[in-house]
């Protein structure tokens, strides 16, 4: 699986729009892009995913750009509740998790 | 929804024992794996199965094996319990959707082991 970097940490005021960002510059043509958070003491969730147009549902926006070398999750008006870590997956079949981004929005 | 159990919240063991982690999904998943979560190291996949009785290798498996004798259930074994597997444990199932490469993994509520 591909590695990916994002940045160890984040804030973001609520009601605005946090844009995390994800590194993966050795994606190979049949490996998705996915989005995971993990919010305090559960399991992570799923997101979003994409192969390489943007992809946008009821949670989240992903921006994937033309090489597909980097991505951007974004979550349009941030809200207490999506403090988390957030996880950026390059993968096809098997998800590796690194370290994340520790995303905290504040009042 | 998808469903997947893990059978404890919460475990004490002693070191040297023998440790059974379960896990059971209600989706008919062929993907299944095992992760544990430690602070500062993320999660970190220890063994996956792709079909039953198939198990792949993670990135961490030493110290752990596993069992999968049924589609449902993913069993992951401590065979001598040590202090240094004193983890949160997570299960997961992955779906795939052949055609669109369409995955999505579900989760369990991890297990917290403890090795006294």
């Amino acid at each position: 699986d591909a590695k990916t970097t994002q940045p160890p940490s984040m804030d973001c005021a609520e009601g605005r729009a946090a844009n995390l960002p994800c590194n993966h510059s050795t994606i190979s043509g049949n490996e998705y892009v996915y989005w995971y958070r993990q919010i305090h003491s559960q399991g992570p969730q799923y997101i979003i995913h994409g192969l390489k147009n943007n992809e946008t549902n009821e949670m989240a926006s992903l921006i994937i750009t033309e090489d597909r070398k980097s991505s951007t999750l974004i979550l349009p008006h941030a809200t207490l509740r999506d403090t988390a870590v957030y996880y950026c997956i390059v993968s096809y079949g098997k998800l590796t998790f690194g370290q994340g981004t520790i995303l905290t929005v504040h009042p | 929804d998808v469903k997947v159990t893990q059978s404890s919240r919460y475990l004490v063991k002693r070191t040297g024992e023998k440790v059974f982690l379960e896990c059971v999904q209600d989706m008919d998943h062929e993907n299944m794996f095992w992760y544990r979560q430690d602070p500062g190291l993320g999660l970190r996949l220890i063994y996956f199965s792709y079909d039953v009785k198939m198990k792949e290798k993670g990135d961490i498996p030493e110290g752990y094996s596993v069992s999968r004798e049924k589609k449902e259930r993913f069993s992951l074994i401590l065979e001598s319990a040590s202090t240094n597997q004193t983890s949160m444990y997570l299960c997961a199932t992955l779906v795939v959707e052949y055609g669109t490469e369409n995955t999505e993994a579900f989760f369990g509520q991890g297990t917290r082991l403890t090795v006294v």
